[in-house]
């Protein structure tokens, strides 16, 4: 069965500071990998995805993303970040019938 | 704004009441997800329809049942209502279904956060 785990409850950093957020796969073939923000009271919002080609993935909001298939990581990355990152981040793999299946979730804190 | 509408946004009630949630998807997309965001258990996929016919299900409690309509619009029907069932309800669309038309990505509505007192 396909499964993501995301390790971390909370990520903190310093704004200005990289981050990255961590997520591990487990799946049988190839993964379709996906990443979701969620603000207080919103819904989850669409950052990037990783179907095929090339490892490092770049979505909205200056995010990235670094598929790893040796280590099955799929680590959400910004270079710098902002206190308007601090949001509740999933990631996600595609089941059957393409449904999304969704790890426990990591709330990033930016510190100003 | 993603395109997708649910209804209500909040809705308050009591133990044992029936309530349905709404949502409309994006205009175009066939497939509907259903997903029960509550606190100790994160996102949890619960029924999934794509042009009105249910195409899988997930962790859904024999209470809640779902329909999507000639429309395409679904609602989502909880029963019996339990304190438990609070949480926030989310529908997502996508053109998937059948065929693997789309790349991959749900799009969500803001929510439907019911409270059940």
């Amino acid at each position: 069965a396909q499964s993501v785990a995301q390790p971390e409850d909370q990520v903190n950093v310093a704004e200005g500071n990289p981050l990255t957020v961590k997520c591990t796969y487990s799946v049988s073939g190839n993964p379709y990998l996906f990443w979701y923000v969620q603000y207080p009271n919103r819904g989850l919002q669409f950052l990037l995805k990783y179907i095929t080609g090339d490892n490092l993935v770049k979505g909205s909001y200056g995010f990235e993303a670094e598929f790893n298939k040796s280590q099955t990581s799929f680590h959400l990355k910004k270079p710098s970040a902002l206190v308007s990152d601090s949001a509740l981040y999933f990631c996600a793999v595609r089941g059957s019938s393409y449904k999304l299946i969704f790890g426990s979730g990591t709330r990033l804190l930016v510190r100003p | 704004d993603s395109g997708v509408t649910q209804t209500p946004k909040h809705l308050i009630t009591a133990t044992g009441q029936r309530v349905t949630l709404r949502c409309s998807p994006r205009s175009g997309d066939l497939s509907v997800y259903w997903y029960q965001q509550s606190l100790d258990q994160g996102l949890q996929f619960l029924i999934h329809y794509y042009n009105g016919e249910e195409r899988a299900k997930g962790n859904i409690l024999e209470r809640f049942s779902a329909q999507q309509f000639p429309d395409l619009h679904s609602e989502l029907n909880l029963s019996s209502l339990e304190l438990g069932d609070s949480a926030l309800y989310f529908c997502a669309s996508s053109p998937h279904g059948r065929g693997g038309r789309g790349t991959g990505e749900l799009f969500f509505g803001e929510g439907s956060r019911l409270t059940v007192l």
